[in-house]
């Protein structure tokens, strides 16, 4: 079956450039998560959508970085006026309610 | 708030030697602990999870881990690594029972060494 799909794998930007990196999480998985990995860090946590609650915004780090997840599905982050500190893997993840998280394999942005 | 302490930044092992990769937590409240791999150039993979139950967990790939609640613990072992292993390990704890938003370790390399 078809895991956690991610695209773009890599994207390069010009600064003050807006990305948009999309997610899409395995079928009938009600959870989804947005991770930031920075070289030499561990995992930041950025947003996390649950079926049709409110999602978690909290780890978002400011107010250039948005995500929606349409119908319950395909998630979209947007990273407005990219700066150079952006540059970073970015890993999706979806789960079934209350089950251990699924990992796709991210997407590599690099802001020149 | 809960926290995630992986000591080790890299190990170095020789191959068919044992490894232990530490993870140490913080947490007021019960937790599930995970063990996820990242080989290079892909996401993480689920190695194994403390969810209850025995404190001696076993996951795929030979490896195993312990939950030790009074040293807050979950060290990752292998009794006798391949060059395959090379990867970077992440430790991961749950915020609270029934809640999977996790909260990750900064990562040990291990580096198998022919």
């Amino acid at each position: 079956g078809a895991g956690v799909s991610q695209s773009p794998s890599n994207k390069v930007t010009e600064k003050g450039k807006d990305v948009e990196l999309r997610c899409d999480p395995i079928s009938g998985h009600t959870a989804l998560y947005w991770y930031r990995q920075s070289l030499g860090q561990g995992l930041e946590f950025l947003i996390y959508f649950q079926g049709n609650s409110a999602p978690d915004k909290s780890g978002l780090p400011s107010d250039r970085f948005s995500a929606e997840r349409t119908g319950g599905s395909v998630s979209t982050l947007t990273i407005q006026r990219t700066q150079q500190e952006d540059s970073a893997v970015y890993l999706c993840a979806s789960s079934p309610s209350n089950q251990p998280q699924h990992f796709g394999d991210g997407t590599r942005l690099s802001i020149l | 708030a809960q926290s995630v302490t992986q000591l080790d930044s890299q190990v170095p092992v020789f191959e068919e030697a044992p490894v232990e990769l530490r993870c140490n937590y913080s947490s007021s409240v019960s937790v599930y602990l995970f063990w996820y791999v990242q080989y290079p150039n892909q996401g993480l993979q689920l190695l194994l999870k403390y969810l209850s139950g025995s404190t001696l967990v076993k996951g795929i790939n030979g490896f195993e881990a312990e939950f030790n609640k009074s040293q807050t613990s979950f060290h990752l072992r292998k009794p006798s690594v391949h060059i395959s292993d090379t990867a970077e390990y992440f430790c991961a704890v749950s915020e609270g029972v029934g809640t999977y938003k996790y909260i990750f370790g900064t990562g040990t390399r291990l580096k198998v060494l022919a």
